[in-house]
Parts: structure tokens; C-alpha cells; sequence
């Protein structure tokens, strides 16, 4: 079955600072990639939606200029968190749509804040 | 707007018990209904998937009917294992459309079966 990565699995970052996390589809091209938040316990959250070559569709709420998308290539988008706040901190999903059918969930990232 | 409301969690079950996850939706329209399933340490998998009422999805002996009179999409198996133990999530997306659009999901249910 189709596969997605993220690394890394888990970073600690000091308050202010950026950070970046990447998403690869790794056997499927991919035109669109998702990027959830999760809380403890709680729901996954839509955060944005990354379509390759052009800007990010980003949910209301959700600061684009906090979190930086970027779809470069067809098997990758990038995450950044800049300026990282401990309220930050919390676990990042991506996903990748293989054609117009299923999407592929990647295993997460757990970002602290310190 | 779209929302999905599962069962509270954790479930704790003994293994070849009866499962039963709830899951109920609120959304304009007929939209598609999915049970995804994360393992420890693994990404979200779609475990089945229902596209209209009356559809039931199934998979590795779970199973989920849509029913649009209750607006429903309760998850069943009738004997689970321990390997089932994971967290599973109820979502919803815009009608008539593929798992490919924006996903709704729910919180989540901590399912743990004891051998």
C-alpha cells in the first residue's frame, strides 16, 4: 500500500525558535497533502491544505503565517512552525491524496515547546 | 457545519468479546462516512468506508452500517483480538465524494483488548 513519512517523529524546540517537519509520500505521487493537529485526547483538526505548486489553502483560524506551508515537489510539503510557542506544542498529522481517492495517512509528529 | 461525535473512551475489552463503537454525525447534505484505525507508533489506515444510506462498509470482520434516519455509523466486530487494540476514528467527508476531500473526524476511541 501507498506509504507516507514524517520526520521527525518528534522534536523539542526552545520557545521562539522555528522548526520544520516533512511529509513524503514515498511510492505515490502526490498533487495534494493535508496537515492536521492533534490535541490530547482530542480530534484531529484540519489545518491546511497543500496543493503542489501553488500556496496553501489554510482553515479559518489557523495562522498562515505562523505555519508555513510549502509543496515543492509532488512527494514532498514541508511544516514550518516559526517563532514556536509552548502552546505550539502538540502532535502534527500529515496526509497524501493518491489521485482523487484515499488519503494516506504519515505517523505523526510530537512537537514541545520548551 | 460538519461534525462527528464518537463513544467516550477508553473501551477495555477481553479478547473474543463483542465490540461496539458509536458514532454519530451532523452534516448538510449525504455525505461519505470512514472508520480509520492508528495503530501505536503508525499513521491513521482506512479501515472501511460507507458512500451512501443503507451502505455497510466492511473489513478484517469489522463492520459499519449508514443510516441516515439515525445519523449513524456504528462500528461493530464480533469477537475482537488483541491485535485490534489501537485508537479508532469516525470521520465524515462532503457528499458523494472519496476519502480525497476534507476529512471531519471524531475524537477517537482507545480500544484495548486483554488476551
Amino acid at each position: 500500500g501507498a506509504v507516507v513519512s514524517q520526520h521527525p517523529s518528534w522534536v523539542i524546540c526552545k520557545s521562539g525558535t522555528s522548526v520544520k517537519i516533512e511529509c513524503r509520500s514515498l511510492d505515490f505521487q502526490a498533487t495534494t497533502m493535508f496537515w492536521y493537529r492533534q490535541f490530547p485526547k482530542q480530534s484531529l483538526m484540519l489545518m491546511a491544505t497543500s496543493n503542489e505548486g501553488s500556496k496553501a489553502t489554510y482553515e479559518q483560524g489557523v495562522e498562515k503565517d505562523k505555519f508555513l506551508i510549502n509543496h515543492a515537489s509532488l512527494t514532498l510539503s514541508t511544516l514550518t512552525v516559526t517563532s514556536a510557542h509552548p502552546e505550539d506544542s502538540s502532535f502534527y498529522i500529515c496526509s497524501a491524496l493518491q489521485g482523487a481517492r484515499e488519503q494516506y495517512f504519515g505517523p505523526g509528529t510530537r512537537l514541545t515547546v520548551t | 457545519g460538519n461534525s462527528v461525535t464518537q463513544m467516550e473512551g477508553p473501551v477495555t475489552l477481553s479478547e473474543e468479546a463483542f465490540l461496539t463503537i458509536n458514532c454519530t454525525y451532523t452534516a448538510t447534505g449525504y455525505p461519505s462516512l470512514f472508520w480509520y484505525v492508528q495503530y501505536p507508533g503508525e499513521g491513521l489506515q482506512l479501515l472501511l468506508k460507507a458512500t451512501k444510506a443503507d451502505d455497510k462498509g466492511s473489513n478484517k470482520g469489522f463492520e459499519a452500517t449508514y443510516r441516515k434516519e439515525t445519523t449513524s455509523f456504528h462500528l461493530e466486530k464480533g469477537s475482537v483480538q488483541v491485535s485490534d487494540s489501537a485508537v479508532y476514528f469516525c470521520a465524515l467527508s462532503g457528499a458523494g465524494e472519496t476519502s480525497g476531500s476534507r476529512l471531519t473526524f471524531g475524537e477517537g476511541t482507545q480500544l484495548t483488548v486483554n488476551p
